[in-house]
């Protein structure tokens, strides 16, 4: 089966710009979360979603949003880009809220802020 | 913030040697879980291990947790270049509840196998 799908790969965007990241989790996983890795911070958790709601969120700025839709696949948006933004954004799904196993991580989408 | 941390950051080995990586963290968990990354990709699950269990194979990984020291190691046996990566280790913290699932990452061992 497909796993999971994150568009686009590669972004380059201007500071203040927005950005919108996709995530399509594994068929029949309802749970998505969003993660964002950087050399200094490591990884770091942005938000999960379960069922369309969103069921936890990081400490990140209000800069940083999401949803999930009906088919549980999932959107994050950063508005006002900042240098800072610049990361690799990883999404995971897994089949519930709380398994007994690993997440499925995606590749990631790596955006640069210039 | 961090709540697992890696030790060594970094790990050089020859191939066929074994490797072991550990990981402390600093709250009371539900599971300890390991990733692997390759060279900027995303992460494969490779062990989750639950506050109940000390010791869990998987093929040539072995993972230990200790819970009375925080702390949990991963053991890659015969080690081939392939397994060149960065590894992390996740907690799912105990506090998190059934309502969320959140988990921390620590910073990860950088692994160099030779061929």
């Amino acid at each position: 089966k497909a796993g999971v799908t994150q568009t686009p790969r590669y972004l380059i965007k201007t500071r203040g710009q927005q950005v919108t990241l996709s995530c399509s989790p594994i068929s029949g996983h309802r749970s998505v979360s969003w993660y964002q890795q950087t050399p200094g911070q490591g990884l770091q958790f942005l938000f999960e979603y379960f069922s369309e709601t969103q069921r936890n969120k990081g400490n990140f700025p209000g800069r940083f949003s999401g949803r999930q839709f009906s088919n549980s696949r999932s959107e994050m948006n950063v508005s006002t880009l900042e240098l800072g933004d610049s990361a690799l954004y990883l999404c995971a799904s897994s089949l519930a809220l709380k398994p007994n196993y690993g997440y499925t991580f995606g590749s990631g989408t790596r955006l640069t802020v210039v | 913030s961090q709540q697992g941390e890696e030790d060594p950051q970094a790990l050089s080995i020859q191939e066929g040697e074994n490797a072991t990586m550990n990981c402390s963290y600093k709250t009371s968990i539900n599971n300890l879980q390991w990733y692997r990354q390759n060279s900027g990709r995303g992460l494969v699950h490779l062990i989750l291990i639950r506050s109940n269990e000390r010791e869990k194979h998987s093929g040539r990984l072995r993972v230990t947790l200790d819970t009375s020291k925080k702390s949990s190691s991963l053991l890659i046996t015969a080690s081939r270049a392939a397994d060149t990566a960065s590894y992390f280790c996740a907690t799912d913290p105990f506090y998190s509840g059934a309502g969320s699932y959140q988990l921390t990452f620590g910073k990860g061992t950088k692994l160099s196998v030779i061929p």
